[in-house]
């Protein structure tokens, strides 16, 4: 089972700061099948990001995602008081398609 | 436009079993699997497993392997999961979540609660 690791846990930032989130993975993922998440309380998570940098339809372009192998990142370049909310990373590249213990963005 | 739209919350005695459903609009049914998903109050998202209807196949995470049935009928393009020998760890909201053609989860139900109390 591939283990997905966010840091930080929480992040304090305030409106108009950038945002970089961590999600390491406990092996190399073939075809960078990573996706991010935004949850915000009490709705079902959205899907923001896939194959690791590919925005899906809606996503603002503040969003942004990168890396390869073991280590991917999520960035927001301007943080805006709706993107206050927890990131959660996945894999699909097999079976258990595991998820990232969350990263909360909230107001400093 | 694509929805998944799922049952109501539900209440159940621990050893308990409960069915879920996921009825799905604005696509074809039967291209794309849906997965199932979880969190519980507080807690992360933990996948559970998925189902593709038309194959009728499945995959189900190691985690709930022999507790777990997901089902599909294509009838009412309507997605179901059964969850057996409940205990008060499986409280927690419930969402089903259609996997698209890039094989990532783009559209989600609204979730659904299960309640396990004596």
């Amino acid at each position: 089972e591939i283990v997905l690791t966010q840091s930080p846990g929480t992040l304090s930032l305030s409106p108009g700061e950038r945002a970089t989130l961590s999600c390491r993975a406990s092996q190399s993922l073939s075809d960078n099948y990573i996706a991010w998440f935004q949850q915000r309380p009490g709705q079902a998570p959205q899907l923001l990001i896939y194959t690791t940098s590919t925005r899906a339809p809606g996503t603002p372009d503040r969003f942004s995602g990168s890396g390869s192998g073991t280590d991917f990142t999520l960035t927001i370049s301007r943080l805006e008081p709706e993107d206050f909310a927890v990131y959660y990373c996945q894999h699909y590249a097999g079976s258990p398609r595991t998820f990232g213990q969350g990263t909360k963005v909230d107001i400093k | 436009q694509v929805q998944l739209v799922q049952s109501g919350a539900e209440v159940k005695r621990p050893g308990a079993s409960v069915k879920l459903s996921c009825k799905s609009s604005g696509y074809s049914f039967n291209v794309y699997s849906v997965h199932w998903v979880r969190q519980a109050p507080g807690q992360g998202l933990e996948w559970m497993g998925k189902i593709n209807p038309s194959a009728a196949s499945t995959i189900y995470s190691q985690t709930f392997q022999g507790r777990v049935t997901m089902t599909s009928d294509t009838s009412t393009s309507t997605m179901y999961m059964e969850l057996s020998s409940l205990t008060s760890e499986d409280t927690a909201v419930y969402y089903c979540a259609r996997e698209n053609a890039v094989r990532s989860t783009d559209y989600w139900g609204q979730g659904t609660l299960v309640t396990v109390s004596s």
